[in-house]
């Protein structure tokens, strides 16, 4: 069955724009989790959704925004970007219950001039 | 706070030998730990996992040690192949909530 899928790949915006990432998890999944990954900081939770709706969040401001729809795909925001913004966001999809395997989609890279 | 590090940030290993790889939790709560690999250019990859209730899990090649008492969890590959070359991460899942170690890269001399 096809793994998770990432849109788009690459990516490159300036200063203080908005951008919006795609999610398409495994079919079947339920659950959508975004992180965030850079150099310094590492694997980082942004936020889960589970069936529409945000279920668990991360330490990350307001700027970072999620939703899920009711095909579970998940798209994921961020606004009035800055530099530091830079990274790979990965979406991550699973059943949904405790403790179940979560798969990684390849990720967006994402450049902030 | 919330963390999950690594003892060793690189590891070079001979093909054919065993690798340990080290990482300590922060949050005594955590009662799930899991072993990811993420080989460049791709997304982290589930390697092995572990509940808390126990201390020990094999898989094939690979065995996750857990120590509760010094927070302490490890990942041993055996027999180190060329295709193991990759960052390993362990994560801990806390709160609902997958906290990640910073990650430790593996390099695999033929």
């Amino acid at each position: 069955k096809a793994g998770v899928t990432q849109t788009p790949r690459y990516l490159i915006k300036t200063r203080g724009q908005q951008v919006t990432l795609s999610c398409s998890p495994i079919s079947g999944h339920r659950s959508v989790s975004w992180y965030q990954q850079t150099p310094g900081q590492g694997l980082q939770f942004l936020f889960e959704y589970f069936s529409e709706t945000q279920r668990n969040k991360g330490n990350f401001p307001g700027r970072f925004s999620g939703r899920q729809f009711s095909n579970s795909r998940s798209e994921m925001n961020v606004s009035t970007l800055e530099l530091g913004d830079s990274a790979l966001y990965l979406c991550a999809s699973s059943l949904g219950v405790s403790e179940d395997e979560q798969f990684f989609g390849p990720g967006t890279r994402l450049t902030v001039l | 706070g919330e963390s999950v590090g690594l003892h060793l940030p690189t590891l070079s290993v001979q093909e054919g030998d065993n690798s340990i790889i080290n990482c300590a939790y922060s949050n005594s709560a955590s009662d799930y730990f899991i072993w990811y690999k993420q080989e460049s250019g791709k997304g982290p990859q589930f390697i092995i996992d572990i509940r808390s209730n126990m201390d020990k899990r094999q898989g094939q090649r690979v065995t996750v040690l857990l120590n509760k008492t010094v927070k302490h969890l490890s990942l041993q590959i055996a027999a180190t192949q060329p295709g193991d070359s990759a960052v390993y991460f362990c994560a801990e899942k806390w709160g609902g909530k997958l906290i990640f170690g910073q990650g430790t890269e593996l390099s695999v001399k033929p």
